[in-house]
């Protein structure tokens, strides 16, 4: 199994273009997470979703969509790229309710 | 809402000793789920330890162990017997028992481990 993957690993983008961060995971996990990191803030989560077709917001959702039309893919779009946006995103999946989190290795991104 | 605090930015312990990071938690629910990750170097996050609500017995795997204090809502880290790859951020979650895809972190506490 490839776990969680997350690509790209690295994006520079500029204020005001759109792009997606894909995640995918080949455990067939029902619950899907993005998280984003910043310095002294430890994770907030963005969206997630608890199955194929279902999806919420989390702490941090503005500026940020996602959609989950599979079980194994979660995307997150940035729809338009600010610097406040730059961080390192992690995508994690949940085997059921009791599991602890597994996560990707993350994408740093740094809008100018 | 639930919040997650660790006290201790920055940790620092000698090869072979143990040290303990301190993680509380603020919650009005009886059942969840708390995590200890480790973040190294690589900034991959791995599964340390964890505990659930319901089960009174500390959790413990090889090295680390949780001392659990429900009612003082106390979930430390001890790391016994350190080792160089310890060294790493590590991060406190919460996450209550029907929400599987929601965790709550700490700020994280920086582990540095000398010879």
């Amino acid at each position: 199994n490839a776990g969680v993957t997350q690509t790209p690993k690295f994006q520079v983008l500029k204020t005001g273009q759109s792009m997606t961060l894909q995640c995918a995971q080949d455990m067939n996990h029902e619950y899907m997470s993005w998280y984003r990191q910043d310095p002294g803030m430890g994770l907030r989560l963005i969206h997630y979703s608890v199955g194929a077709g279902i999806t919420d917001q989390g702490e941090v959702p503005n500026g940020y969509n996602v959609s989950r039309s599979t079980t194994e893919d979660f995307p997150l779009r940035l729809l338009s790229a600010a610097p406040s946006q730059t961080s390192v995103y992690f995508c994690a999946s949940s085997p059921f309710s009791g599991g602890a989190p597994f996560f990707g290795p993350g994408t740093r991104l740094t809008v100018l | 809402a639930q919040t997650v605090t660790q006290s201790q930015p920055e940790m620092s312990v000698q090869e072979a000793e143990t040290v303990t990071l301190s993680c509380t938690y603020d919650t009005s629910e009886s059942d969840y789920y708390l995590f200890w990750y480790k973040q190294p170097p690589s900034r991959q996050m791995i599964l340390v330890i964890r505990q659930e609500a319901y089960k009174q017995q500390n959790a413990t795997e090889n090295r680390f162990s949780v001392n659990f204090q429900k009612a003082a809502k106390s979930f430390s880290l001890k790391i016994s017997d350190s080792q160089l790859g310890d060294a790493a951020m590590y991060f406190c979650a919460y996450r209550s028992a029907g929400t599987a895809s929601k965790l709550t972190f700490g700020t994280g506490t920086r582990l540095q481990v000398t010879l």
